[in-house]
Order: C-alpha cells, then sequence, then structure tokens
C-alpha cells in the first residue's frame, strides 16, 4: 500500500526566505506526483505535476523535482510570500488505478 | 465554465439520517471522483467514475453510495450518518486521469 508522507508538517518562515517541502513514497511505481494548494475552506488548487519519466517541473517561482527511484520529490518555493501561506499536499497517482494517494500536508505560514 | 460545483457548502446531521452530496461540472469531464478529508489528514477516494453509467468503489466506499447517471452530475449519497462520517468532502472532475479539478468542498458534522 503506498505511504505518502509530507515533512515538515508545518513550516513558519520569513518573507523572502527561500523555502523547500519535502514528499516521500514508498511505492516508486508511479504514474505521475501532483503538488496541491489548499487554502482554509477552499478547494484544492493543482500546482506541478510531474510525470515518471520526468525530473522536475517549473511555474513561476515554484520549481518540482521527483527522484523516482528514491521515492522523494521536493518542492521548492523562491522569494517566499504572504500570499504563499497555505496548506501544500503532495499527491502520486499509481501506475494502476485511478486514485490519488495524498500525504497530510505541510502547513506553510509566510510572515511578512 | 463555473468548473466543479458542490453543494451544500456545509451541513450538521443528526445520527441516523440520510442525505445526498451534490457535485456537478460543466466541462464535459468524463471522470469525476469523491474524495473525503479528515482533520490533519491527506484525502482518501470514496467513489470515482469513469463515465456516465460507470461507477467503482475507491479506498473507503464503506456508508456510501453514488450514481453517475448523467456526465455532469455525480451525487454521494450517506444512507445512515454516522459521527465518523464528520468531515471535508471534495468533488474532482477531468477530462483524462492526469490532473483533477477539485470543488470547493463540504463541510460535513454528524452529531
Amino acid at each position: 500500500k503506498q505511504e505518502v508522507t509530507q515533512i515538515p508538517a508545518a513550516l513558519s518562515v520569513p518573507e523572502g526566505e527561500n523555502l523547500v517541502l519535502n514528499c516521500s513514497f514508498t511505492d516508486s511505481a508511479i504514474y505521475n506526483l501532483q503538488w496541491f494548494r489548499q487554502d482554509p475552506g477552499k478547494g484544492l488548487t493543482s500546482l506541478l505535476l510531474i510525470q515518471s519519466s520526468q525530473r522536475e517541473q517549473t511555474s513561476g517561482r515554484l520549481n518540482a523535482s521527483l527522484d523516482k527511484s528514491s521515492g522523494r520529490s521536493t518542492l521548492y518555493i523562491a522569494a517566499s510570500q504572504p500570499g504563499d501561506s497555505a496548506t501544500y499536499l503532495c499527491a502520486v497517482r499509481p501506475d494502476s488505478g485511478y486514485a490519488l494517494n495524498f500525504g497530510k500536508g505541510t502547513s506553510l505560514l509566510v510572515t511578512p | 465554465n463555473a468548473g466543479v460545483t458542490q453543494t451544500p457548502k456545509f451541513r450538521i446531521l443528526k445520527i441516523g439520517q440520510s442525505m445526498t452530496l451534490q457535485c456537478t461540472q460543466d466541462m464535459n469531464h468524463n471522470y469525476m471522483y469523491w474524495y473525503r478529508q479528515d482533520p490533519g489528514m491527506g484525502l482518501k477516494l470514496i467513489y470515482y467514475s469513469v463515465g456516465a453509467g460507470i461507477t467503482d468503489k475507491g479506498e473507503v466506499p464503506n456508508g456510501y453510495n453514488v450514481s453517475r447517471s448523467t456526465t455532469e452530475d455525480f451525487p454521494l449519497r450517506l444512507e445512515l450518518a454516522a459521527p465518523s462520517q464528520t468531515s471535508v468532502y471534495f468533488c474532482a472532475s477531468t477530462r483524462d486521469p492526469l490532473r483533477k479539478g477539485f470543488g470547493s468542498g463540504t463541510r460535513l458534522t454528524v452529531v
């Protein structure tokens, strides 16, 4: 059974800092990995999707990497802003099936 | 496009009551999903559908039922509400399984 772990569970940083969120998964037989953002009381917003054959994806100040063989992904946020404050969820889709396996998320607070 | 629309946004149920969580999408997506998110936990798949008339169980289907009579609608039914079903429920849809668009959620409390 796929287990997805996100570290740290919570993170508080001052505005302007670069930061890294970590995601690990136990079964390397994945089809893709996706990073989501969740704001309080809101749904999920897809940030980046990395196919299993890819090593990284970039969107603006966000960069996600994937090391499938070691079961790890990182989300790098450059020059953090208070508007980045949210919970970030990592999810992996297995090679077979449609379900996404989610981690518990990292709650990020960026202070002015 | 309105995207994925869920109703209601909030609901309080008494133990044993029943209700239907509505989910509709206007993007003509074939794939639709229901997830639940418990406090401090990741999302878990309840049911999913790959097209009208086709549904299948996810990881935590017990206590729930679904139907997919049209492409647009994918309602989730709770027949006998239990406190363990207190959660936030998210509906999602996609044209293909790669990327999902999520609704804003239904916060359900069973007392």
